[in-house]
């Protein structure tokens, strides 16, 4: 199978620790997508790359969050000194451009539980 | 912030009936895309319709787009208990990341 893969699937954290979650996206997709997903909500949009380069981030996104895609392969999420907020569905989603469009692809997601 | 609402926000049919769900946004945007989520889990991509397009059929689906009313609708024919998942309509904006801006999903229900 060689779509977009995450890891772990679920992660259960007390608070005040760090977690890292990784996405390794469909090979040759050159945009990769970070999104948040609370109980009954659609997803929410954190960041984005294209390649290596991290170009735009939500306002969601506080100084505890970082993201990196080096060499613009797969991407690491860090969330340092975890809140009972950030319990949530983290997705991955990558993409390419085609005809003008970006048809974005999700991971499994992992699921994030604070303590 | 959210810029999709879906409606219903729940919908229980019958196997062998169709469902309609629809979708309304706020700005412009460059493409509409529709997902399947079943519970607790990633989204499956279903379709993907350019602003320019006004209808598009993949299998048992039939998507359509009014860019004049900032709506679209999503058809499943001859549903299956299969079916049965939450779906979500999401935005992509003219130029840029093309984020997606989901709305809250309707969660369909399809009886044996």
């Amino acid at each position: 199978d060689t779509g977009v893969s995450q890891d772990p699937r679920h992660k259960i954290t007390k608070r005040g620790q760090n977690v890292t979650f990784r996405c390794d996206p469909i090979s040759e997709h050159n945009r990769l997508y970070w999104y948040r997903q609370t109980l009954g909500q659609g997803p929410e949009f954190l960041t984005y790359f294209q390649n290596e380069a991290q170009l735009e981030k939500s306002r969601l996104l506080s100084d505890r969050f970082s993201a990196e895609r080096p060499k613009g392969s797969f991407s690491t999420l860090e969330i340092q000194r975890t809140e009972q907020g950030d319990s949530a569905m983290y997705l991955c989603a990558s993409s390419q451009n085609r005809a003008g469009a970006y048809e974005q692809y999700f991971g499994p997601g992992t699921r994030l539980t604070v303590t | 912030s959210q810029q999709g609402e879906e409606d219903p926000q729940a919908l229980s049919i019958q196997e062998g009936e169709n469902a309609t769900m629809n979708c309304s946004y706020k700005t412009s945007i460059n493409n509409l895309q529709w997902y399947r989520q079943n519970s607790g889990r990633g989204l499956v991509h279903l379709i993907l319709i350019r602003s320019n397009e006004r209808e598009k059929h993949s299998g048992r689906l039939r998507v359509t787009l009014d860019t004049s009313k900032k709506s679209s609708s999503l058809l499943i024919t001859a549903s299956r208990a299969a079916d049965t998942a939450s779906y979500f309509c999401a935005t992509a904006n003219q130029g840029g990341s093309e984020k997606l801006v989901f709305g809250k999903g309707t969660k369909l229900t399809v009886n044996p």
